[in-house]
């Protein structure tokens, strides 16, 4: 596609339950990240997908999240028995490995947890 | 490892004056460095980009950065500020990762308010 595209766009879910994040990234861009913006926080790594290469997940606050990417294309970011403290928007970026890497956003999902 | 460091959470100023948001980096490699911006309710986009070459970048909406090397600094400046900059800027490094790929690590964001 033309741009990073995420699904859905607004998610509220209630506490405890589990929630799925998808992010398409651009054509042909091997690198594949996750952050979270809190409001007031800032821009908070969660995990980076690099072509072939294990991920590196440092970012990741507890074992409730998790990542794949699937084919090196489509990642989903799963978020297991949510937290109010989880609600915040998630944004995907993807770049290429190679050269200037610079990176290019989804819209994001904003999650609501109630 | 790299990190990228933005001194002022949060910068008022009122509107045609002039306005600088501060960036400092580590790294032990040589650097690629990025502005992005985020209007209000709005995705992440490119303010503006230094690979190499001249050390004064220009960006859209009449943003410029100088890349400092000894000072391992990339600040942002505008010298006439609007209403519609309004928005949260975020400086961020590429490096190298891992032999040869590369890496984008971003600072926290300044919230530019304008005021009128």
């Amino acid at each position: 596609g033309a741009g990073v595209s995420q699904s859905p766009s607004n998610k509220v879910t209630e506490k405890g339950k589990d929630v799925e994040l998808r992010c398409d990234p651009i054509s042909g861009h091997t690198a594949l990240y996750w952050y979270r913006q809190s409001l007031g926080q800032g821009l908070e790594f969660l995990i980076y997908f690099q072509g072939n290469s294990a991920p590196d997940k440092s970012g990741l606050p507890s074992d409730r999240f998790s990542a794949e990417r699937t084919g090196g294309s489509v990642s989903t970011l799963t978020i297991q028995r949510t937290q109010q403290e989880d609600s915040a928007v998630y944004l995907c970026a993807s770049s290429l490995l190679k050269g200037v890497a610079e990176a290019f956003f989804g819209q994001g999902t904003r999650l609501t947890v109630v | 490892a790299q990190s990228v460091t933005q001194l002022d959470s949060q910068v008022p100023v009122f509107e045609e004056a002039p306005v600088e948001l501060r960036c400092n980096y580590s790294s032990s490699v040589s650097v690629y460095l990025f502005w992005y911006v985020q209007y209000p309710n709005q995705g992440l986009q490119l303010l503006l980009k230094y690979l190499s070459g001249s050390t004064l970048v220009k960006g859209i909406n009449g943003f410029e950065a100088e890349f400092n090397k000894s000072q391992t600094s990339f600040h942002l400046r505008k010298p006439s500020v609007h209403i519609s900059d309004t928005a949260e800027y975020f400086c961020a490094v590429s490096t190298l990762s891992g032999g040869s790929n590369y890496k984008l690590t971003f600072g926290k964001g300044t919230l530019l308010t304008v005021n009128p």
